[in-house]
């Protein structure tokens, strides 16, 4: 069964840090790129960073860029998002995504199987 | 990069259809045949619907139809059931962030 599992959320003053993890299983994780998506609380969903299959590809939204880095250990099969510098509206729910497979090509940009997220809160 | 536009809310009866629009660009809805739709229950996590614009994934069910005119994309759910009340959010791929994706803001269905 593909499965992502998602932690290292947690309460945090603004200016704070923290590193995300998303365990991937199931499936050739090395092969795929990956995604984090956010949620603010009561709010629509926010694509937040991709990182290509080898890692050696990566892009963020301009809300983020500068604060956050996405990575990734394909040998542990495992993704990361380090946040820095963090800004009450970083308060969300943070999905890690993986892309769908059609007709035997990855599409990024259609993601089929998420976590079920990590909670970022950002208070003082 | 700017958020697709959906209605906030939309409702309908049981056994009726309701349609929800997703308004973009040529950088993205326009541009491509790469529209999805994701459909998210409170407290849960979204889940593929629609992908290529019309195309759904297995397991879900045939009610669920999506399609396209120039800027703007659509998904249509026929025969509503309870079940289905839930937020949808339409995406796209766009030329503007490369491995990026862009979602509209959301709309919340009303099965009343």
């Amino acid at each position: 069964e593909v499965q992502l599992v998602e932690s290292g959320g947690a309460l945090v003053q603004p200016g704070g840090s923290l590193r995300l993890s998303c365990a991937a299983s199931g499936f050739t994780f090395s092969t795929y790129a990956m995604s984090w998506v956010r949620q603010a609380p009561g709010k629509g969903l926010e694509w937040v960073s991709g990182i290509s299959g080898t890692g050696g590809s990566t892009r963020y939204a301009d809300s983020v860029k500068g604060r956050f880095t996405i990575s990734r250990d394909n040998s542990n099969n495992t993704l990361y998002l380090q946040v820095k510098s963090l800004r009450a509206e970083d308060t969300a729910v943070y999905y890690c995504a993986k892309p769908a497979m059609v007709r035997g090509v990855i599409i990024y940009y259609y993601m089929d199987v998420w976590g079920k997220g990590t909670t970022v809160t950002v208070s003082s | 990069q700017s958020a697709l536009t959906q209605p906030a809310s939309v409702s309908g009866s049981p056994g009726q259809s309701i349609t929800i629009s997703c308004s973009g660009t040529s950088s993205d809805v326009g541009g491509y045949n790469y529209v999805s739709w994701y459909q998210q229950h409170p407290g849960k996590a979204p889940k593929l619907m629609i992908y290529d614009v019309t195309n759904r994934p297995s397991g879900v069910s045939s009610r669920f139809s999506g399609s396209k005119s120039g800027n703007a994309a659509s998904l249509t759910i026929s025969g509503l059931q309870a079940e289905d009340e839930a937020d949808y959010y339409c995406s796209s791929y766009t030329n503007n962030i490369p491995l990026g994706v862009v979602f509209g803001g959301g709309t919340k269905l009303t099965v009343l």
